[in-house]
């Protein structure tokens, strides 16, 4: 089946520690995003990237880090320069000009 | 640069009656319109687009939504509600690689 997988479901970090999390997608998309979704705020932009080794800050950038070495994967880290980063993150891919197909979600939460 | 503005935070019907989700946007050219659903804690499905041609557009699960270039407006509607239906429903517009979220909208739906 095509689709986008998220890795791990569940996520847990300590305090000064990095922590990556997978986007796999099959779908053969160019672009692929980084959300992050808080209760009330809808969904910000984290990074996009359109091409292999290439990618682009969003609206909230800080703190995070990505790397599109493959088309098919998106890791986003979220590093200890993030102060607040318990949240919902969601990957999503897509060809220009169509609709995200989005994954199902890694429910990070600091410790 | 475009946003999208989603007036109600909560909107709560009874099971059996019509819905209408607003959604206004803010964007120069002709935009690219989505409209997603989400499950509490699971990633986002498309309902439906709009990116050219007919205003009403017709969705999964009954879903519409017509497209008032006039108004900025892209409102979904749905003529009777099921008591599934109750979840968080995003409008999206498209701007070249990035799309853009409203803020979200919960339906709770009364049996």
């Amino acid at each position: 089946d095509g689709g986008i997988t998220q890795s791990p479901k569940y996520l847990f970090r300590k305090e000064g520690q990095n922590v990556t999390l997978s986007c796999e997608q099959n779908l053969n998309h160019d672009a692929m995003y980084w959300y992050r979704q808080d209760p009330g705020q809808g969904l910000r932009l984290i990074y996009y990237s359109q091409i292999v080794n290439d990618f682009q800050k969003g609206d909230i950038a800080e703190g995070y880090s990505v790397s599109r070495e493959k088309k098919e994967s998106f890791p986003l880290t979220v590093t200890s320069a993030q102060k607040n980063p318990t949240a919902f993150y969601l990957c999503a891919s897509r060809q220009f000009g169509t609709e995200a197909f989005f994954g199902q979600g890694t429910r990070l939460t600091v410790v | 640069a475009q946003s999208v503005t989603q007036p109600d935070i909560h909107i709560t019907v009874s099971e059996g009656a019509s819905l209408e989700l607003r959604c206004n946007y803010s964007y120069g050219a002709t935009p690219y319109l989505f409209w997603y659903v989400q499950s509490p804690g699971q990633g986002l499905q498309l309902l439906l687009k709009y990116f050219s041609g007919d205003t009403l557009v017709q969705g999964i699960k009954g879903f519409e939504a017509e497209f008032k270039r006039s108004q900025s407006s892209f409102n979904l509607r749905k003529p009777s509600v099921h008591w599934s239906d109750a979840a968080e429903y995003f409008c999206a517009v498209g701007d070249g690689n990035k799309l853009v979220f409203g803020a979200g909208t919960i339906l709770r739906v009364k049996s």
